[in-house]
C-alpha cells in the first residue's frame, strides 16, 4: 500500500503562471516532507522540505504548504519556468525503519514558453 | 563537498550475466540508499547501509546484494541479469538520522541496460 501518494502523473503550466503539486499521505507518523526534482538521466535533487511543526516553507519561487488534518501537502512554483520541466517527487522518512524515504511515483512538470 | 558520484555512468550487459555498481557518498555521510527507477515506477528502494550494515531492504529478489565499507563507499551487486533489470540505479547518501538528517543526496545514477 502507498504511503506517499502523488495522484497526478503530468500536470501543463503555461510559462509565467503558477503551477501546483500535490501529494497525500496515508501515516499520520510521518512528520517530515520533503519534495525533490529531477531531470532525465540526472539524480534527484533536493528541492525543499518542512516539518510537521509548520504549515508553510518558503525558499524564492517555491513554497511547500502541510495540512496535517488532511493528509496533504502541496508544492507550489510562482512564477513558472520553462527550466522548471522536471519530475517531482514528495517523500517522508518512514520513521519506523521500514526504508529511509518513501517516495511517491512523481509528477512530471511541463512549463510550455 | 564533493557530491554523491556513481561509476560508471552507463553499462551494458547481456542477459545471466552479473555487474557491480559503485557509490561514494558525501564526505560524512554514513547511510548509502540504493534505488532502482524504471518508467513509470518512481524510484523503487533496494536497501540500505548504515555503518558497514544493512538497515533496510526493499522487495527486491536476492540476486540484488549490496556491502558498504569502512569508509561508506558502497556497491550493489545484480547476478544473473534479466532484461527486466534495466533501469537507472541511484545511489543516495545522508547523515542517516532523524528529521532533517534524512535529507538524501542523491548521484547521478548508472544507466544499465541488458539485452
Amino acid at each position: 500500500d502507498q504511503q506517499v501518494k502523488q495522484n497526478s502523473p503530468s500536470l501543463s503550466v503555461q510559462e509565467g503562471r503558477i503551477s501546483i503539486l500535490n501529494c497525500d499521505y496515508t501515516n499520520s507518523m510521518f512528520d517530515y516532507f520533503l519534495w525533490y526534482k529531477k531531470y532525465p538521466a540526472e539524480g534527484p535533487t533536493f528541492l525543499i522540505s518542512i516539518s510537521s511543526i509548520k504549515d508553510k516553507n518558503e525558499d524564492g519561487r517555491f513554497t511547500v504548504f502541510l495540512n496535517k488534518s488532511a493528509k496533504h501537502l502541496s508544492l507550489h512554483i510562482v512564477p513558472s519556468q520553462p527550466g522548471d520541466s522536471a519530475v517531482y517527487f514528495c517523500a517522508a522518512p518512514d520513521n519506523s525503519g521500514n526504508t529511509p524515504l518513501v517516495f511517491g511515483k512523481g509528477t512530471r512538470l511541463s512549463v510550455i514558453a | 563537498k564533493a557530491g554523491v558520484t556513481q561509476t560508471p555512468r552507463y553499462l551494458i550487459k547481456t542477459r545471466g550475466q552479473q555487474v557491480t555498481l559503485s557509490c561514494s557518498p558525501i564526505s560524512g555521510h554514513r547511510s548509502v540508499s540504493w534505488y532502482q527507477q524504471t518508467p513509470g515506477q518512481g524510484l523503487q528502494f533496494l536497501f540500505e547501509y548504515f555503518s558497514e550494515t544493512q538497515r533496510n531492504k526493499g522487495n527486491f529478489p536476492g540476486r540484488f546484494s549490496g556491502r558498504q565499507f569502512s569508509n561508506s563507499r558502497s556497491e550493489m551487486n545484480v547476478s544473473t541479469l534479466e532484461l527486466g533489470d534495466s533501469a537507472l540505479y541511484l545511489c543516495a547518501s545522508s547523515l542517516g538520522s532523524t528529521g532533517s538528517g534524512y535529507e538524501q543526496y542523491f548521484g547521478p545514477g548508472t544507466r544499465l541496460t541488458v539485452t
